[in-house]
Formats: C-alpha cells, structure tokens, sequence
C-alpha cells in the first residue's frame, strides 16, 4: 500500500524568508500524482500544486514551488517570500489514477512577524 | 458554481444518536469521498463512491454508512453515535477519469459526540 511521510510535524520561519517542507511517498507505481494541500484556521482544504509523475520539470504556482526526485520518491514544497498568510497545515499527498488520495499526516507551519 | 458544499457546519450528539451529513457538488465529478481529521493523524478516508449506485469502505468505515442516489449527493450516516467518532469530516470530489485529478473540498463538519 502507498505511504506518505511528512516527518517535519511543524516548522516555522521569518516572514519573507524562504521555507522547505518534506515529503517523501512509497509506491511501486511509475505513473502517479502528488499534491501539496493547504488548511488554514479556517480548515478548508486548498489545492497549493500538483505534479505529474511522468513530468521531469517541476510544478510552480507563483511562491510555490516543488523539488520533485522521482528515484527518491521526494516531493517537497518551497514557499518563497513567505507572508503571514501562508500560516497554516500542510499535508502533502498521492494519488495513482482514479485511486483514492493518500494523505501524510501534515506539517504546521508558523509565519514569525 | 458552489463546489463542494457540506452541512450542517457543527453538530453535537449524544452517545447512540443516529445523524447525516449532507455533501453535494455541483462539478458533476463521478468520484465522491469522505474523511474524517483527527489531531495528528492527517486525514483518513471512510467511504468512496466512482458514480450513482456505486460505493465502497475506505480506511475506517466501521461505524459509517453511504449512499449515492444521484451524481451530485452523497451523504453520510452515522448508526450509532460515539465518542470516538468525534473528529472533523470532510467531503471531497473529483474526475473519476479524465479531467483533473486533484480533489475538491467542502468545508467541513465538526462533530462532537458526548
């Protein structure tokens, strides 16, 4: 069965410094998708990014961004320019095909002022 | 276009009180899902359904019941409730094949059980 581990259950950084979340998944899939969810106070899960398996080039979504190493199975999330609102849980996650979504158990991230 | 909307937002129950939580969305996504949070314990799924008609147990579905009647509802029973069931659930929706592939949220039901 596939596992994802965030082994960072919290991390905290200055505002506009850059901060590296860690994730690392186990699949004997070749063809899969990984996630990056945000849950803020407000608890609402919000889609940050996505990456294709089957893509070398690494996903970016404005200050975010993913360091994506396939043979490592290694997806971790870059938040660059960190701002007060990027506070929140993030939980990263795998998904092969129509298969369910598989979840790590989060990272708490604290924006210092 | 509402997305995924769940009711109610809070509940409080007794120990053996039965309940729904309603969950609909209006992206026609074929694949339905539910998960409770927990402290600690990111999220875990409980049932799934790939289309109307169509359910099957995710992770812990001991205590829960589904159905999906129609493509856009999908709700979620609790028989008998208890205080371990107390936790935050949430629906989610996506492409089953095709489209997409990342899931859509709803915003949650906390549910406290005493």
């Amino acid at each position: 069965a596939q596992t994802v581990t965030q082994s960072q259950p919290e991390m905290s950084v200055q505002e506009a410094e850059t901060v590296t979340l860690s994730c690392t998944y186990d699949t004997s899939e070749s063809d899969y998708y990984l996630f990056w969810y945000k849950q803020p106070p407000s608890r609402q899960m919000i889609l940050v990014i996505r990456q294709e398996a089957y893509k070398q080039q690494n996903a970016t979504e404005n200050r975010f961004s993913v360091n994506f190493q396939k043979a490592a199975k290694s997806f971790s999330l870059k938040i660059s320019d960190s701002q007060l609102g990027d506070a929140a849980m993030y939980f990263c996650a795998y998904k092969k095909g129509a298969q369910k979504l598989v979840f790590g158990q989060g990272t708490r991230l604290t924006i210092n002022p | 276009n509402a997305g995924v909307t769940q009711t109610p937002k809070f509940q409080v129950l007794k120990t053996g009180q039965s309940m729904t939580l309603q969950c609909a969305q209006d992206m026609n996504h074929e694949y339905m899902s539910w998960y409770r949070q927990d402290p600690g314990m990111g999220l875990r799924l409980i049932h799934y359904s790939v289309g109307a008609g169509i359910t099957d147990q995710g992770e812990v579905p001991n205590g829960y019941n589904v159905s999906r009647s129609t493509t856009e509802d999908f709700p979620l029973r609790l028989l008998s409730a208890a205080p371990s069931q107390t936790s935050v659930y949430f629906c989610a929706s996506s492409y089953f094949s095709g489209g997409t592939p990342e899931q859509y949220f709803g915003p949650g039901t906390r549910l406290t059980v005493t």
